[in-house]
């Protein structure tokens, strides 16, 4: 079946620590989008990539880093710098034909982060 | 002002009741709208796109109204099955980045 895969659905992290998300699809998307969703708040982008090897931050990138080594992967690491990281992170894909990026967006399942 | 803009309920309606959400967006070059679902706990799925004709999907009716930056998504004879949050979505184009801004949501809960 296809889809986006996110890695592990629960984590706990002791404060200070870096800790890496997975996201992973087989919808031969070629964008990728990290969110956070924090209670009472809308989704707020994190990063997102329209191509291998190449990314942008989005409105709340301050505190985090991804990479874009594959088409099929686009992992989020949760940087001890990030202020308040205990949130429901998002992965998400879209079609891309050229320039055109198409609206629908696929999501993965998330993964709920804990910082203790 | 956010960006978007939903009434955050919950609207607590008995089955068979017809409900509305309404949304509004504050930047009028957005181009394409949405309304998305989330189950509890779980990731947004798209209900439905908005077009500015106004487009029906079985029981779910969307409405669009550029001048006022108004959406708004009706739900007629509404099931158990439907309760969840109703995001409304707004897509806009930014040197070539497809952004979407998403509102904080509507909760819906549909009791028997």
């Amino acid at each position: 079946d296809g889809g986006i895969t996110q890695s592990p659905k629960y984590l706990f992290r002791k404060e200070g620590q870096n800790v890496t998300l997975s996201c992973e699809q087989n919808l031969n998307h070629d964008a990728m989008y990290w969110y956070r969703q924090d209670p009472g708040q809308g989704l707020r982008l994190i990063y997102y990539s329209q191509i291998v090897n190449d990314f942008q931050k989005g409105d709340i990138a301050e505190g985090y880093s991804v990479s874009r080594e594959k088409k099929e992967s686009f992992p989020l690491t949760v940087t001890s710098a990030q202020k308040n990281p205990t949130a429901f992170y998002l992965c998400a894909s879209s079609m891309q034909e050229g320039r055109r990026v198409y609206n629908e967006q696929f999501f993965g399942p998330g993964t709920r982060l804990t910082v203790l | 002002r956010k960006e978007v803009e939903q009434d955050p309920g919950p609207f607590n309606v008995p089955e068979g009741a017809t409900v509305a959400f309404n949304c509004t967006y504050s930047n009028s070059a957005s181009q394409s709208f949405f309304w998305y679902r989330q189950d509890c706990r779980k990731e947004p799925k798209l209900l439905m796109s908005v077009y500015s004709s106004g487009n029906e999907d079985g029981r779910f009716t969307a409405q669009l109204n550029r001048a006022s930056q108004y959406i708004s998504l009706l739900i007629r004879d509404s099931k158990l099955s439907d309760s969840a949050t109703y995001l409304c979505v707004v897509n806009f184009q930014s040197g070539g980045y497809n952004k979407l801004i998403f509102g904080a949501g509507t909760r819906l809960a549909v009791h028997p």
